[in-house]
């Protein structure tokens, strides 16, 4: 049973719009949620985090915003870049001294930024 | 530079040949992890190490073995690889237990094929 989803396999945005990037959860001992980026050939990287205490988490062009009542969170990206062009893991953890910190992904969403 | 290394980056081999994927890390994290990622299945975690000669489980433990007999070094074994197996492998570190939510740095990964 899939705790994390990304239910976008793929999203398509043109130069300089938003992209909006998806993630919901059912575990509700989730208490930390992180996106990570990931180019071919090369491992993931770490992009932004939000704790479940806060409802939005900025970072110059990448926001987080955290619904935990609907259990939903979204990564937006202003103005996106053809550089950012990649697959997007949602990953979650918790709760804190409980999990060790393991981290549960989605099944990723793959980002294409044309110019 | 601070990074995670894997060994090697390829590889093909043949079911049942014993096999063995390095991994080490130069940051003095206490956390390891190794991960697979499967197309549609996204990245899951087969074992982690809280610290040297503690390990356990992750979700997908079955035929893989790890040892953690120095800090920075987390290798995955595969005793009797099977074909199931074949799969792209990420190794991750990260600061222990003061540091649960702090980012997992990860390798750049490992493509295996077994035949």
């Amino acid at each position: 049973d899939q705790q994390v989803k990304q239910n976008s396999p793929s999203l398509s945005v043109q130069e300089g719009r938003i992209s909006i990037l998806n993630c919901d959860y059912t575990n509700s001992m989730f208490d930390y949620f992180l996106w990570y980026k990931k180019y071919p050939a090369e491992g993931p990287t770490f992009l932004i985090s939000i704790s479940s205490i806060k409802d939005k988490n900025e970072d110059g062009r990448f926001t987080v915003f955290l619904n935990k009542s609907a259990k939903h969170l979204s990564l937006h990206i202003v103005p996106s870049q053809p550089g950012d062009s990649a697959v997007y893991f949602c990953a979650a953890t918790g709760p804190y001294g409980g999990s060790q910190g393991n981290l549960i992904f989605g099944k990723g969403t793959k980002l294409s930024v044309k110019p | 530079e601070a990074q995670v290394t894997q060994n090697p980056r390829y590889l093909i081999t043949v079911t049942g040949k014993k096999l063995t994927v390095t991994c080490s890390q130069n940051m003095n994290h206490e956390y390891m992890s190794w991960y697979r990622q499967d197309p549609g299945l996204g990245l899951r975690q087969i074992y982690y190490s809280m610290n040297v000669e503690v390990t356990d489980k992750g979700d997908v433990p079955e035929g893989y073995k790890v040892s953690r007999k120095e800090k920075r070094n987390f290798p995955l074994i595969l005793e009797s690889p099977s074909p199931n197996q074949t799969s792209l492998y990420f190794c991750a570190s990260r600061t222990g237990t003061s540091g649960y939510y702090n980012e997992q740095f990860f390798g750049p990964g490992t493509r295996l094929t077994v035949l």
